[in-house]
């Protein structure tokens, strides 16, 4: 597609629920990227995929949190009973991969726990 | 380890004022940098960028400068306006990842 898309672009969980966040990359792009941003601060890395290979979930912040990228094209960002703590925007990001470039952003899902 | 550090907002100013926005790394190696701008019910756009020393990154009339020898990439722009009210977000890629600021809330008022 033509940019990163992000659904849904809302989602409101009652505590203990589980959710699923789905992000689409611009086609053709090898790295995907998840960020949490909090009200008023900067994007905070999760994880990291190239291609269907996770690399980097060292910013996840728990257990209860997992992503997929199973065919290396569209992924899934799943939080399972959720919590107050977990109420964000959750953005994904691709990018071509290739060395240190930029990533492309979605609009993010805004997620609130209630 | 690697880390970004912004100027706190928001910064205020009238049109056709002169922009500053500081921000200083932390990072090994030899990290590209960029500028994000956050407009009000958007997503993340890249502004600008800069990948080696002395390199200038500039977009839309927005300028910084990568400076090794200060590790800083200051935003600046001549002569802002309205329709440049936003948060503005530093970050810098040092391996496979972006890495942000805390970002900087620009309200420009006519």
């Amino acid at each position: 597609g033509a940019g990163v898309s992000q659904s849904p672009r809302y989602k409101v969980a009652k505590r203990g629920q589980d959710v699923a966040l789905r992000c689409d990359p611009i086609s053709g792009h090898v790295s995907l990227f998840w960020y949490q941003q909090a009200l008023g601060q900067g994007p905070e890395f999760l994880t990291y995929f190239q291609n269907e290979a996770q690399l980097d979930k060292s910013g996840l912040p728990s257990d209860r949190f997992f992503a997929e990228r199973p065919e290396g094209s569209v992924s899934t960002l799943k939080i399972q009973r959720t919590q107050q703590e977990d109420s964000a925007v959750y953005l994904c990001a691709s990018s071509s991969g290739q060395g240190k470039t930029e990533a492309f952003f979605g609009q993010g899902t805004r997620l609130t726990v209630v | 380890g690697n880390s970004v550090t912004q100027m706190e907002g928001p910064v205020t100013l009238s049109e056709e004022a002169f922009l500053t926005i500081n921000c200083t790394y932390t990072a090994t190696g030899y990290p590209s940098l960029f500028w994000y701008v956050q407009y009000p019910g958007e997503g993340l756009q890249l502004l600008l960028k800069a990948t080696k020393a002395d390199d200038k990154g500039s977009n839309k009339g927005f300028e910084a400068t990568y400076r090794k020898e200060t590790t800083s990439f200051h935003l600046e722009k001549g002569s802002v306006q309205v329709s440049d009210s936003a948060v503005y977000f530093c970050a810098l890629i040092p391996d496979d990842k972006l890495i942000f600021g805390t970002g900087t809330r620009l309200q420009v008022f006519p």
